[in-house]
């Protein structure tokens, strides 16, 4: 069936540091990768996302790849701040089609500082 | 506030009762979407509507039913409840059925006892 596999579970980076979050998806019709971030006992945010049709998307200290032809994406933060520190989940999904979300797993980041 | 509101914040009851979660989406919103959250646990989909339809359906227990009504609003109907079913479930809204952001609602956090 359809999933998306996310990698690393966890993350501890040197605040100004990179982090790096990966996720693979196996539905070779996905059109469409969000990522969210959330934080204790609150509601995922959208943080970025990212349509099939681009390669790479840049949000001010966040950016988002896709390579369509390894069904890989991947999250980047840069200059990273104790307030980055949070769970953060990939999605994937097709539109038309089956128009679900298949989620990934989750990675908790930790921001020292 | 992403403008989608859930109600009742917090639910506690006992097994083999009933509830039902209500969901508001975001004003001009056609899409609810349901999700569950268990302790330290991604995001699960359970079930889409759009336009009063069911879209799109995840991995949602017989036990479990929804609807959307003619003013947009959305219910999830949880019965015979188990331990298990203690989570946290979110609703989301987007505007279409398409590729569309969707915006978490704060949650209902569910405790069976």
């Amino acid at each position: 069936g359809e999933n998306v596999e996310q990698h690393p579970s966890t993350l501890s980076v040197q605040e100004g540091d990179s982090a790096v979050i990966k996720c693979t998806y196996s539905d070779s019709a996905s059109n469409y990768f969000p990522w969210y971030k959330q934080e204790l006992g609150k509601r995922p945010q959208l943080i970025i996302d990212i349509r099939s049709n681009v390669g790479e998307k840049k949000d001010q200290r966040i950016a988002v790849t896709l390579n369509k032809t390894a069904k890989h994406f991947s999250l980047h933060i840069t200059e990273t701040q104790p307030e980055d520190s949070a769970v953060y989940f990939c999605a994937a999904r097709r539109s038309p089609g089956t128009y679900k979300y298949i989620f990934g797993t989750g990675t908790r980041l930790k921001v020292l500082a | 506030d992403s403008g989608v509101t859930q109600t009742p914040k917090h639910l506690i009851t006992a097994t083999g009762q009933r509830v039902t979660l209500r969901c508001s989406p975001r004003s001009g919103d056609l899409s609810v979407y349901w999700y569950q959250q268990s302790l330290d646990q991604g995001l699960q989909f359970l079930i889409q509507y759009y336009n009063g339809e069911e879209r799109a359906k995840g991995n949602i227990l017989e036990r479990f039913s929804a609807q959307q009504f003619p003013d947009l609003h959305s219910e999830l109907n949880l019965s015979s409840l188990e331990l298990g079913d203690s989570a946290l479930y979110f609703c989301a809204s987007s505007p279409g059925q398409g590729t569309d952001t969707q915006y978490f609602g704060p949650g209902t956090r569910l405790t069976v006892l």
